[in-house]
């Protein structure tokens, strides 16, 4: 398997604008969780789903901040609008035993907004 | 919700020494306490993990050891090696799956 994938890497945009991160989590794993990397904050739980379904969306800073899972291969995360203070890495991971076993994190897609 | 504190922030140590780094956790029913190392520009990965059970679990130069009655739980690094020099985090799992970090402890090995 090729591990989480995450696109895109890099995103640079401009305040305003929509930003969509999007996740393909290992084949078979049933639990996806969206963190965000921040220096002054470090790793933040954002929102994990469970066999596609959302289970808790608490950690979602704010309304500008959306994710979904249509089915077990992929998930967005979608930023409308972006401010700067958004900008972060923002990992997705993946884990076969709902968060119980080992978190496999995909390689992050770095978000700048100006 | 899960609070998980780690220290220190940032260690440096000689090559060869060990190094520790120490977490406490307050949900007394977290049951999985992993660790992941993250390298400078790359994604966080697990090195070791914990399970409420053990007290104690070694791989090699690294281990981990768990104090559920005081809900602390601690990384030793031994003959600490250049490759070692990276960002270690500390989880807690808790009963409805939620995996809370602490804030990192940046460790580097001076040759």
């Amino acid at each position: 398997d090729a591990g989480v994938i995450q696109s895109p890497r890099h995103e640079v945009t401009e305040m305003g604008q929509e930003v969509t991160l999007r996740c393909k989590p290992i084949s078979g794993h049933n639990s996806l969780f969206w963190y965000r990397q921040t220096m002054m904050r470090g790793l933040e739980l954002l929102i994990y789903f469970n066999n596609n379904v959302p289970i808790d969306d608490s950690g979602m800073p704010e309304d500008r901040f959306s994710a979904k899972m249509p089915n077990a291969s992929f998930s967005t995360l979608k930023i409308q609008p972006s401010e700067p203070r958004d900008s972060a890495v923002y990992f997705c991971a993946s884990s076969g035993l709902a968060g119980a076993g080992e978190l496999f994190f995909g390689e992050g897609s770095r978000l700048t907004v100006l | 919700g899960e609070n998980v504190e780690q220290h220190p922030s940032t260690l440096s140590v000689q090559e060869g020494d060990s190094a520790v780094i120490k977490c406490t956790y307050s949900d007394s029913a977290s049951n999985y306490f992993p660790w992941y190392k993250q390298e400078l520009g790359k994604r966080p990965q697990l090195i070791i993990d914990i399970r409420s059970n053990v007290g104690e679990k070694k791989d090699q130069r690294i281990a981990v050891t768990l104090n559920k009655t005081a809900k602390h739980f601690s990384l030793h690094i031994t003959e600490t090696q250049p490759e070692d020099s990276a960002v270690y985090f500390c989880a807690a799992l808790t009963n409805d799956y939620k995996l809370s970090f602490g804030a990192g402890t940046t460790v580097t090995v001076r040759a």
